[in-house]
């Protein structure tokens, strides 16, 4: 089983909508969950970390945490042209950040 | 805002050649990464570093890789005789607090071409 397991897409979104993205993982004893966003032949940044179940809000992000599923999300609200990227979610394991492949979100003008 | 350095931004070796990828963490950060993503996989985890030794290494991270902070201030990391398939983007990371739950600032990578 993958660790860190996400649809790869591409994810298709008019300007302006909601994107939803999710996220499994497999390890139960993983405690933080980050999203990070990557440019094409750029660096992962971070926009997001969750630690607790539930919700998390910045700004247009909220990244929801759902431990017992073992299942990470984010949304995106009021999506961008600038929000086309690919969404890499991730967790700490031992002493090391564990990504997941990435879901290429796409915004439609 | 603090940023982690790379050099090169990009570098062309030839096949069985030595490289070294150098790093300057953020000044106050402890704990150094490197991770590296071939073209169109996922960023995967090649070594931790914590108090001038290594905390924990992937599979891929074999006896041609090594890591050093030669200084106070550079992370690098060596390949000692490159191949074909060590082709990819590296990026180093460092962070504060301790280990990973606070999550990372990656640097902007460097393409390593092995031609």
């Amino acid at each position: 089983q993958k660790e860190v397991e996400q649809n790869s897409g591409p994810l298709s979104v008019p300007e302006g909508a909601i994107a939803s993205l999710n996220c499994t993982y497999s390890d139960r004893g993983s405690q933080s969950f980050f999203w990070y966003r990557q440019y094409s032949g750029k660096s992962p940044e971070l926009i997001m970390s969750i630690y607790s179940n539930g919700d998390k809000e910045d700004g247009r992000f909220t990244a929801q945490l759902n431990k017992a599923s073992q299942y990470v999300s984010l949304l995106i609200r009021d999506s961008q042209p600038s929000d086309s990227a690919t969404y890499l979610c991730a967790v700490n394991r031992d002493d090391k950040i564990i990504f997941g492949k990435g879901t290429r979100l796409h915004i439609l003008p | 805002e603090p940023e982690v350095t790379q050099t090169p931004s990009h570098q062309v070796t030839q096949m069985g050649q030595e490289v070294i990828l150098r790093c300057v963490p953020i000044s106050n950060h402890l704990y150094f990464y490197w991770y590296r993503q071939i073209l169109g996989q996922k960023v995967e985890f090649l070594v931790s570093f914590y108090n001038n030794e290594i905390s924990e290494k992937s599979e891929i991270f074999d006896d041609q890789f090594s890591v050093e902070r030669p200084d106070g201030s550079n992370f690098t990391l060596k390949i000692r005789s490159t191949k074909l398939e060590d082709s990819a983007m590296y990026f180093c990371a460092s962070s504060e607090l301790g280990q990973t739950f606070y999550g990372y600032t990656f640097g902007s990578g460097t393409r390593l071409t092995v031609v």
